[in-house]
């Protein structure tokens, strides 16, 4: 069974740090997608990222593929309250074709 | 956005009692998926369907069944609902193989 560990599961920072959330697995994915929740609503995409080594940008959000397609992370500069929210990776299986989904990361900004 | 839509939004039932959720999509999609949501377990997925009348399981799927006649609509059911199945259900579809998912807004189920 393919597993995707996220971590940290809980951040809560001040307006303006940075932060970066990981997700890492033993398994080769072919590709990893970024979502992010707000309550009460479903997740939505922010990013693919398909090729070992990519590193995506959007605004203040990177998104980094391991080289190896096993890992990837999310790194946000200057973090803002707007930011708050679930932010869940899930890998492609190369296997099933199916999504496999991390635990998610819970982002508080605090003003 | 694809027009997803979950029905009913909340429920409130009890134990040993059949429950329905219903998936509407607008889109034509092919692929559709339903996944619960739990605390520290992120979303698991309990059954998909890659077109009318064609479903299989996913890694949690005792307990749940579906039905897709339309392309339209997916329909997920607790036979028997027990405690265990209280979460959020999400639904979720996509048209070509390999591609991002879009999710409905997902329905509370609380099972007491």
């Amino acid at each position: 069974t393919q597993l995707l560990e996220q971590s940290p599961q809980f951040l809560s920072i001040q307006e303006g740090e940075n932060l970066t959330v990981y997700c890492n697995s033993s398994s080769v994915f072919s590709s990893l997608q970024w979502y992010r929740q707000e309550p009460g609503e479903g997740p939505v995409l922010l990013v693919t990222v398909v090729t070992g080594g990519e590193v995506k940008k959007l605004k203040r959000l990177t998104f980094q593929f391991g080289d190896a397609r096993k890992d990837s992370s999310l790194h946000i500069t200057a973090a803002q309250p707007g930011d708050t929210g679930l932010y869940l990776c899930a890998g492609l299986s190369s296997n099933t074709g199916k999504l496999i989904f991390g635990q998610g990361t819970t982002l508080q900004v605090k003003p | 956005d694809a027009g997803i839509t979950q029905s009913p939004r909340h429920k409130v039932t009890e134990t040993g009692t059949p429950v329905t959720l219903r998936c509407h999509q607008t889109e034509n999609h092919r692929y559709m998926y339903w996944y619960r949501q739990d605390p520290g377990h992120g979303l698991r997925l309990i059954h998909y369907s890659y077109g009318v009348k064609d479903t299989d399981k996913g890694e949690v799927s005792d307990g749940y069944s579906v039905s897709r006649s339309k392309t339209e609509d997916f329909l997920l059911t607790l036979e028997s609902a027990t405690s265990s199945q209280t979460s959020v259900y999400f639904c979720a579809s996509h048209s070509q193989h390999i591609q991002p998912q879009h999710f409905g807004d997902g329905t509370r189920l609380s099972i007491l």
